[in-house]
């Protein structure tokens, strides 16, 4: 079965500074898609970054960007110039192609933004 | 475009007892799939119906079901209720199911168990 980790329950970061969240995942599978999803105090989930895993290069989406290592099965998000409005939960999810929708989810990041 | 629905927003039920959940995906979309979050147990897939067929479970009682119409609004049922299905209960949308569609998220229905 396919397993997502997030290695760091909490972090913290200053405003305007980077921060860089953790995912590791374990599959057998060649052809997956690895996503971050934020969720703020109202619950809502929200996509922050898609990533397919035949693709080399690293998906960037304006402050956000990833480091995917396949061979590591590694998928870290970063966040630059983080602002106030970027503290939320942050969950690290992956989906094989031929599972239909189903996500696997990681155990989320708290990220607290500090002015 | 109306994003995804869900009703009730809170619910408030005792153990035994059944509930029933309501999920609208966004319009055009066919693919609607459950997830509960828990703190202890985090998000965990239930089930996606794909054109009113299950198309993927997840593991979790016979007690959880669901179904989806023929308008591809979706309901998840969980019958004999206990303290420990207390959760946030999500549903998601996609467009077709689609393998590179983005799922889109509804507000969740936040279910007590007392």
């Amino acid at each position: 079965a396919q397993t997502v980790t997030q290695s760091q329950p909490e972090m913290s970061v200053q405003e305007a500074e980077t921060v860089t969240l953790s995912c590791t995942y374990d599959t057998s599978e060649s052809d997956y898609y690895l996503f971050w999803y934020k969720q703020p105090p109202s619950r809502q989930m929200i996509l922050v970054i898609r990533q397919e895993a035949y693709k080399q290069q690293n998906a960037t989406e304006n402050r956000f960007s990833v480091n995917f290592q396949k061979a590591a099965k590694s998928f870290s998000l970063k966040i630059s110039d983080s602002q106030l409005g970027d503290a939320a939960m942050y969950f690290c999810a992956y989906r094989e192609r031929t599972s239909g929708s189903r996500l696997t989810f990681g155990e989320g990041t708290q990220l607290t933004v500090n002015p | 475009k109306a994003g995804v629905t869900q009703t009730p927003r809170y619910l408030i039920k005792t153990r035994g007892q059944q509930v029933t959940l309501s999920c609208s995906p966004i319009s055009g979309h066919r693919s609607v799939s459950w997830y509960q979050q828990t703190p202890g147990q985090g998000l965990q897939f239930l089930f996606e119906y794909f054109s009113e067929t299950q198309r993927n479970k997840g593991n979790f009682p016979g007690r959880f079901s669901g179904r989806q119409f023929s308008n591809s609004r979706s309901e998840m049922n969980v019958s004999t209720l206990e303290l420990g299905d207390s959760a946030l209960y999500l549903c998601a949308s996609s467009s077709t199911g689609d393998r590179s569609n983005e799922q889109f998220f509804g507000p969740g229905t936040r279910l007590t168990v007392l």
